[in-house]
């Protein structure tokens, strides 16, 4: 039974462009829900998808948006990419009930030089 | 004002000795409360979620919750040093709301 899987594991980019992440959730969950997490922070939460909709949102501007499919799998782009950026993003996915917890994949290195 | 609170340590006990960490959360209405492990360089893993007041074991780890104090604890027994890693607080308010992450204690076993 496969677990979350993002891709890619590592990625540099440069200030102002733009860059897409790719999450597959586990097997038989329905929600998505995308983190970003700086070096000594804990994750923040970015936003989180539910029947190919944004249900709910951090405080993170619109230059990161997102998207999910209808197999569940879900996309996160983030545009004019700033050096601000550079952290950890953890894809995480779940059932839609109060108690499901999230499970996480291992993520996306993200650099911007 | 953070929603979820931890101290971000370093917590260094000794190997064999009882750990114990500690969250706040300041929304009253939290339903659901999880615990995770992350070691350096990886991604959370979840060791234990927690519903209703009172304590939960799971081996050597035991969590604790205590709604109308709005805390809700960690203790792990007999430390060991793969116990060494950032501990998450993680709470969720209602099924459709998003699960919000305390900036996690760094816990440290010393052989």
């Amino acid at each position: 039974d496969a677990g979350v899987t993002q891709s890619p594991t590592h990625l540099i980019k440069t200030r102002g462009q733009q860059v897409t992440l790719r999450c597959s959730p586990k097997s038989g969950h329905d929600t998505v829900s995308w983190y970003q997490q700086a070096l000594g922070q804990g994750p923040q939460f970015i936003f989180q998808y539910y029947e190919e909709e944004e249900r709910q949102r951090g405080n993170f501007p619109d230059r990161f948006s997102g998207h999910q499919y209808p197999n569940y799998s879900s996309e996160l782009n983030v545009n004019a990419l700033l050096l601000g950026d550079s952290a950890l993003y953890l894809c995480a996915s779940s059932h839609d009930r109060a108690n499901s917890p999230l499970h996480f994949g291992n993520g996306t290195r993200l650099t911007v030089t | 004002q953070k929603e979820v609170e931890q101290n971000s340590g370093p917590l260094s006990v000794p190997e064999g000795a009882i750990a114990s960490l500690n969250c706040t959360y300041s929304d009253r209405g939290s339903q659901s409360f999880f615990w995770y492990r992350q070691y350096s360089g990886k991604s959370p893993e979840l060791i234990m979620s927690i519903y209703s007041n009172g304590d939960k074991e799971d081996g050597r780890f035991t969590a604790q919750l205590n709604k109308a104090s709005q805390y809700v604890s960690l203790l792990i027994r007999d430390s060991q040093p793969s116990d060494s890693a950032t501990y998450l607080c993680a709470v969720k308010y209602s099924s459709a709301s998003k699960i919000i992450f305390g900036s996690g204690t760094r816990l440290s076993i010393r052989p």
